[in-house]
């Protein structure tokens, strides 16, 4: 039990579908990441999110639209997506202490294995 | 550009030896260093990791990993590797944006395979 629930486990849809994921962290943390990670691909960060705010955007297409409605909850909405995106998609938290040390490691849900049909 | 490499995308080890999987990194500043584990089907999961002290920390599961700042290495070691120890390894660093929030960049990863 890492603190970090994901869902839904496993995920297929079509191309023209619209789907959410979700993510729950009840670590008390005030920042949330979306991960995808691609077989034989470096784990590749796509959002972050600060005190709710998003500060980290990695050119991610538009096709993805993350939601941040509180520090203990993190969508990610997905619509019109492509086969190249069938990846499992990792969330993650933290606590960033802007002021402090900030020598926590994050902490991952186990994923959400997406497939596009 | 500050980066993290694992030179080794796979690195194999007979039961009962000892193991080394490798990772060197490139900050500027002082770096905050993070093994993580991941099993099939499963998240990353938190091994150990290297905030200031001790160059030699230990971690979960009798693992251990060696700071060196000559060579900017973060080694993650074990004296006796078991089977259950087969997974990806996953070397990461924490730097902090200046904006004064902080980002983790991720090594691309090393599969262990541990034979009987």
């Amino acid at each position: 039990e890492t603190g970090v629930t994901q869902t839904p486990r496993h995920l297929v849809m079509g191309m023209t579908n619209k789907k959410s994921l979700k993510c729950e962290q009840h670590l008390g943390h005030n920042a949330m990441y979306w991960y995808k990670q691609s077989a034989k691909k470096p784990l590749e960060l796509m959002f972050v999110y600060s005190l709710e705010e998003r500060v980290e955007n990695n050119s991610v297409p538009s096709r993805f639209s993350p939601e941040c409605p509180n520090s203990s909850h993190l969508f990610l909405h997905l619509h019109t997506l492509q086969p190249e995106d069938s990846a499992l998609y990792l969330c993650a938290s933290s606590q960033d202490n802007q002021g402090g040390a900030g020598n926590q490691p994050q902490h991952f849900g186990d994923g959400t294995r997406l497939s596009i049909l | 550009a500050q980066s993290v490499a694992q030179p080794e995308d796979q690195v194999n080890v007979a039961e009962g030896n000892p193991l080394t999987v490798k990772c060197t990194y490139s900050v500027s500043g002082n770096p905050y260093l993070f093994w993580y584990v991941q099993y099939p089907n499963r998240g990353l999961q938190f091994l150990l990791k290297y905030i200031t002290g001790d160059n030699l920390v230990k971690g979960s599961y009798g693992f251990e990993a060696e700071f060196n700042k000559s060579q900017t290495s973060f080694h993650l070691k074990k004296p006796s590797a078991l089977v259950s120890d087969s997974a990806l390894y996953f070397c990461a660093v924490r730097v902090r944006r200046t904006s004064g929030t902080y980002k983790y960049i991720f090594g691309t990863g090393t599969r262990l395979k541990v034979l009987a």
